[in-house]
């Protein structure tokens, strides 16, 4: 298993601003996820961050605007950068141990931007 | 991108009662997956289902896989308050922890 620790676990933000949520795991992992989950709505991959190597976006997130830092094995942020209010979601964080097939999810980042 | 749709999209039932959720998905699958969400919080895994398998059991969760209808159904019997929460099922399209999360249905159990 795997223990996150994921934070702000929640903040409002002004519009134009940028924040940066924090993903902590207590062994070291692979692969990293970064989910977001709009009002209402399921979960939708943004990136997976590998240590090493450069984030892999999905469509219709870019890196500008979503940058995400992966320094080791145990450790990553995303950033949510020149904030409007259509990006106010909450953020998870989740990660594969390869030792099995399911994921584990940090407890999320409200984010409210006004 | 979203693969699975479930239905309903919201349920109440009193406690003691079952629960029965839906999760319908469009590609192949290696295995698919339910997980549960309380108050907008962090999802936890509940169970996995592989392609292979039809039925699955995990104390008061049954899970069943119907690969030709491309469906899932998750069951809660004798449905308790603390059960009220969000359940997702996702599925392993590609491998790797490639998941793709269906919209959800709202469970509210009332005591």
């Amino acid at each position: 298993s795997a223990v996150i620790s994921q934070k702000p676990s929640r903040d409002i933000c002004q519009r134009g601003t940028s924040l940066t949520i924090q993903c902590q795991v207590d062994s070291q992992v692979t692969m990293m996820f970064w989910y977001r989950q709009q009002p209402g709505q399921s979960l939708t991959l943004i990136a997976t961050a590998n240590q090493g190597s450069e984030a892999t976006y999905e469509s219709g997130f870019v890196i500008d605007k979503f940058p995400i830092s992966r320094p080791n094995l145990t450790f990553s942020t995303l950033t949510v950068s020149n904030m409007s209010p259509e990006d106010s979601s909450i953020y998870l964080c989740s990660v594969g141990t390869g030792r099995d097939e399911k994921l584990f999810f940090g407890s999320g980042t409200q984010l409210s931007v006004l | 991108s979203q693969q699975g749709e479930e239905d309903p999209q919201a349920l109440s039932i009193q406690e003691g009662e079952n629960a029965t959720m839906n999760c319908s998905y469009k590609t192949s699958i290696n295995n698919l997956q339910w997980y549960r969400q309380n108050s907008g919080r962090g999802l936890v895994h509940l169970i996995l289902i592989r392609s292979n398998e039809r039925e699955k059991h995990s104390g008061r969760l049954r899970v069943t896989l119907d690969t030709s209808k491309k469906s899932s159904s998750l069951l809660i019997t004798a449905s308790r308050a603390a059960d009220t929460a969000s359940y997702f099922c996702a599925t392993d399209v590609g491998g790797g922890h490639d998941m793709r999360f269906g919209a959800g249905t709202r469970l509210t159990v009332k005591p």
